[in-house]
């Protein structure tokens, strides 16, 4: 069965300092792997995915992933922090079309 | 592109008592779900639309929860009698059809019910 495994429940970081969200996964073949932002009342929004093309993934608002499957990873990445970042970050393993969610992992901001 | 609408946003009522969810998808989704995510959790899917037919409805607790498609557009999702436990935001996501984008969800805000 596939799962997926936020190793932080919350991270908290300066702003303009780097952010590092890390998601290890299991899976019985190549998945495809995602990453959620979900902000306080709002719905969850895709920051990028992962299908098996380039291993490192480029998303919105500056975020990144790298897939490393030695390691079973898909840690999410961005150089530099803003205020807006501040939100719940999802780590995401599809499992035919279905999406299997990890725990969530918060991220706080600090000015 | 208008995106995933659901309604209410918000609700509050006792146990045991009924509740309805609406969800209208993106126009021209064809693949519609339905998650329930628990306060500090990560959401987990209830039920799965094909169109107006269900796909998996295997975590869907039948004996209180139901949900129809019955057009193959917009959803309710129902329960009765609800449950303290039932206290969640009960999230809507649909699919495009077609195209590169199929392993793609698209969410809506999410309906909050607080069962007292």
């Amino acid at each position: 069965a596939q799962s997926v495994t936020q190793l932080d429940s919350h991270v908290s970081v300066s702003e303009g300092t780097p952010v590092l969200l890390r998601c290890n996964y299991s899976s019985s073949y190549s998945p495809s792997l995602f990453w959620y932002v979900q902000h306080p009342n709002k719905g969850l929004q895709l920051l990028l995915k992962y299908t098996s093309a380039a291993t490192l993934v480029k998303g919105i608002n500056g975020f990144e992933a790298e897939f490393k499957k030695s390691e079973t990873s898909f840690h999410l990445t961005k150089p530099s922090a803003h205020m807006s970042d501040a939100a719940e970050y999802f780590c995401v393993v599809s499992d035919w079309g279905k999406l299997i969610f990890g725990q969530g992992t918060e991220l706080s901001v600090k000015p | 592109e208008a995106g995933v609408a659901q309604s209410p946003r918000y609700k509050i009522i006792e146990k045991r008592q009924s509740v309805a969810f609406w969800c209208n998808p993106i126009s021209g989704h064809a693949t519609l779900y339905w998650y329930q995510q628990i306060l500090g959790q990560g959401p987990k899917l209830l039920i799965q639309f094909q169109n107006n037919g269900v796909v998996d409805d295997s975590q869907l607790p039948k004996d209180r929860f139901s949900a129809e498609r019955l057009k193959g557009v917009d959803s309710t999702l129902k329960i009765q009698p609800a449950k303290l436990e039932d206290s969640a935001v009960y999230l809507c996501a649909s699919v495009p059809k077609g195209g590169q984008d199929t392993d793609t969800q698209y969410f809506g805000p999410g309906t909050r019910l607080t069962v007292l």
